[in-house]
């Protein structure tokens, strides 16, 4: 089986950074998704890591430790459109192409 | 826009009854996901399509039962519904639901069930 962990809720300042971490246990590691959802909205995909490093994209970064079982997502400059839920997803080798969800991170980006 | 299609975008039924989700895939996606979203239970995947054939099954209810016909939409069906079925069910597609693959998430329909 696969578990994920997230934090529940963060908050942060208007141009500031923030680090939202993602931990997983799970049995064969086929790549990490990351998510954006707004209150009642489709997730929308933000990023994906299959092997161990940093992708950049714009304002969003994503980390990924394979020996760790370990992600983040780094928000720069944040706006306070990015208040939103952030989903960290993972991928096992499973049948199908089954993503299992963490709770997600609720991010409150304040004036 | 994700470009994946759902309808309706709300539904209000009653406990015991049966309601019919449908979702379209993106342009030249073959592949369909289900997922509920609950407030306490966070995303959780129902069941996948590939080109009409079932590929993979989660938590997905007996009552629950879900098909992908040739045009490659999807229709979820949930029967004999309860209050705890009262959720966001999205619906996701993939190019041909391989490893790697984004899944690309449409509109959701919320469920409330009285």
């Amino acid at each position: 089986g696969q578990n994920i962990d997230q934090p529940t809720e963060m908050t942060a300042t208007e141009g500031a950074i923030v680090q939202i971490n993602c931990t997983y246990q799970t049995s064969g590691f086929n790549g990490l998704f990351w998510y954006q959802q707004h209150a009642g909205e489709a997730p929308t995909f933000l990023s994906y890591n299959v092997l161990d490093g940093l992708e950049e994209k714009g304002r969003f970064s994503s980390f990924l430790s394979r020996s760790k079982g370990y992600s983040y997502l780094l928000l720069k400059e944040l706006q306070m459109k990015d208040s939103a839920s952030y989903l960290c997803a993972v991928r096992g080798r499973a049948a199908g192409n089954k993503l299992t969800f963490g709770g997600g991170t609720r991010v409150l980006v304040k004036p | 826009d994700s470009g994946v299609t759902q309808t309706p975008k709300h539904l209000i039924t009653a406990t015991g009854q049966r309601v019919t989700l449908r979702c379209s895939p993106r342009s030249g996606d073959l592949s369909v996901y289900w997922y509920q979203q609950s407030l306490d239970q966070g995303l959780q995947f129902l069941i996948q399509y590939y080109n009409g054939e079932e590929r993979a099954k989660g938590n997905i209810l007996e009552r629950f039962s879900a098909q992908q016909f040739p045009d490659l939409h999807s229709e979820l069906n949930l029967s004999s519904l309860e209050l705890g079925d009262s959720a966001l069910y999205f619906c996701a597609s993939s190019v041909q639901g391989q490893a790697g693959e984004t899944q690309y998430f449409g509109p959701g329909t919320r469920l409330l069930v009285l």
